[in-house]
């Protein structure tokens, strides 16, 4: 039974160009989260969604950051443009449902680690 | 934005002995207090979680801690060994709602 699966692991970007990370939910699992970690900080909440739909996207920066779930395919976090402070290590999780978000039942990918030269 | 706060930010301990990190919250809504464990290059993990109808839960050596009319949460780790070097984090939520982190411990156990 395959976890939450995030790809790439680590992805290089120059200035102004695009970065795009994948997440994978556990299989069952509707309710897709994505996090950002600085290094040494903790984890920021960024957006939340279902399928089809944005549940909660307050904490994500309001220009060149955007996200997606599909009907099908893999949740997408989108960031245009990049600058070197958008580096960090993005963690996507999942949970099954909302009885599970109210048990704060989040399992988390391994994340994927931008590098913006 | 930062509605949970955790202390240290650094814990160094002994084999053997008594890890504690602390962690406070402001909104009285909250329901939920989990903690996660990462390790360097992996995602963080559920180690243990409580809810405020409870004072203290306990899995193994791990227990948590939880004092409603201070608004506080502690994680002790007990007999500390150096596999729990890693960095710990705690979090809470309202019914239905992300999960907030505090900014993280990084907890190493000297053998």
């Amino acid at each position: 039974n395959a976890g939450v699966m995030q790809n790439p692991r680590h992805l290089v970007r120059r200035r102004g160009q695009e970065a795009r990370l994948r997440c994978s939910p556990m299989k069952g699992h509707s309710h897709v989260y994505w996090y950002r970690q600085l290094p040494e900080e903790g984890l920021k909440f960024m957006v939340y969604l279902q399928k089809e739909n944005i549940i909660d996207e307050s904490g994500m920066p309001k220009e060149r950051f955007s996200a997606e779930f599909p009907k099908e395919g893999p949740s997408i976090l989108r960031i245009q443009q990049v600058v070197r402070g958008d580096s960090a290590a993005y963690f996507c999780a999942s949970s099954p449902s909302t009885s599970g978000l109210a048990h704060g039942e989040l399992f988390f990918g391994e994340g994927s680690r931008l590098t913006v030269l | 934005q930062q509605q949970v706060k955790q202390s240290p930010q650094s814990l160094i301990v002994q084999k053997g002995g008594i890890s504690i990190i602390n962690c406070a919250y402001e909104n009285t809504a909250f329901d939920y207090f989990p903690w996660y464990q990462q390790f360097p290059g992996k995602g963080p993990a559920l180690l243990i979680a409580i809810r405020p109808d409870v004072s203290e839960k306990k899995e193994g050596r791990f227990t948590i801690s939880f004092n409603k009319s201070a608004k506080q949460f502690s994680l002790h780790i007990m007999d500390s060994q150096p596999g729990d070097s890693a960095t710990y984090f705690c979090a809470a939520a309202r019914p239905a709602q992300k999960l907030v982190f505090g900014q993280g411990t990084r907890l190493t156990i000297n053998p």
